[in-house]
């Protein structure tokens, strides 16, 4: 146990919704980050939070999506108007200060139909 | 961007039999991490390697970071049925926040 949550496990829904997904990492990790996996693929790098700060946001990541770290403890990933290419594996991992072991929360599986 | 060229893609083997996976790079990192993941399931972190030649076991597994600082490889030895997963290998450059990883190794054991 890694001692990152991440709710919800599974989440369908239909194309044009909005979707929030949260995760909760241990007090230690003062830096967070989120990643998309497709079948096959490996992670792939969305955004990077060091306490509240949001450092590093991936080309990649359209205006639809959208991510927060208020107090710097949990964290937000929304995604807007989704669309079918959404679908995949949501990844949050975690990390200490002084050390670059990242930690993953077991992921939000996004089925969009 | 950068890319990490992980081989192989799978492998199919018979338990007790060792295993030998590796990823490689054009660019230089300072950190190699290996994890191990369960279909439905987030990686789970295995070895984390910080400095060039650098050994480090694990139980049954061994991981190193190569000298040149561009490459690393697992090894698994006397493999179970439990190893079946898919491995990654995951690398971060010095004053980079972003991590990279490759496509995966998908390891099946026979028993």
């Amino acid at each position: 146990d890694t001692g990152v949550s991440q709710n919800p496990r599974h989440k369908i829904t239909k194309r044009g919704q909005n979707v929030t997904f949260r995760c909760d990492p241990i007090s230690e990790h003062n830096r967070l980050y989120w990643y998309r996996q497709t079948l096959g693929q490996g992670p792939e790098f969305l955004t990077y939070f060091q306490n509240e700060a949001q450092l590093e946001k991936s080309r990649l990541l359209s205006d639809r999506f959208s991510a927060e770290r208020p107090k710097g403890s949990f964290s937000t990933l929304e995604i807007q108007r989704t669309e079918q290419g959404d679908s995949a594996m949501y990844l949050c991992a975690g990390l200490a200060g002084g050390t670059n072991e990242q930690f993953f929360g077991p992921g939000t599986r996004l089925t969009v139909l | 961007g950068q890319q990490l060229n992980q081989s192989p893609q799978s492998m199919f083997i018979q338990e007790g039999e060792d295993v030998s996976m590796n990823c490689t790079s054009s660019s230089i990192f300072n950190t190699w991490l290996w994890y191990k993941q369960d279909p439905g399931e987030g990686p789970v972190l295995l070895i984390a390697l910080y400095k060039a030649g650098e050994l480090t076991s694990n139980g049954r597994l061994t991981a190193q970071f190569g000298i040149t600082r561009k490459d690393s490889f697992l090894n698994i030895s006397a493999s179970i049925p439990s190893d079946v997963g898919i491995y990654f290998c995951a690398a971060l450059q010095y004053n980079f926040n972003k991590f990279y990883f490759g496509s995966g190794t998908k390891l099946n054991v026979k028993p």
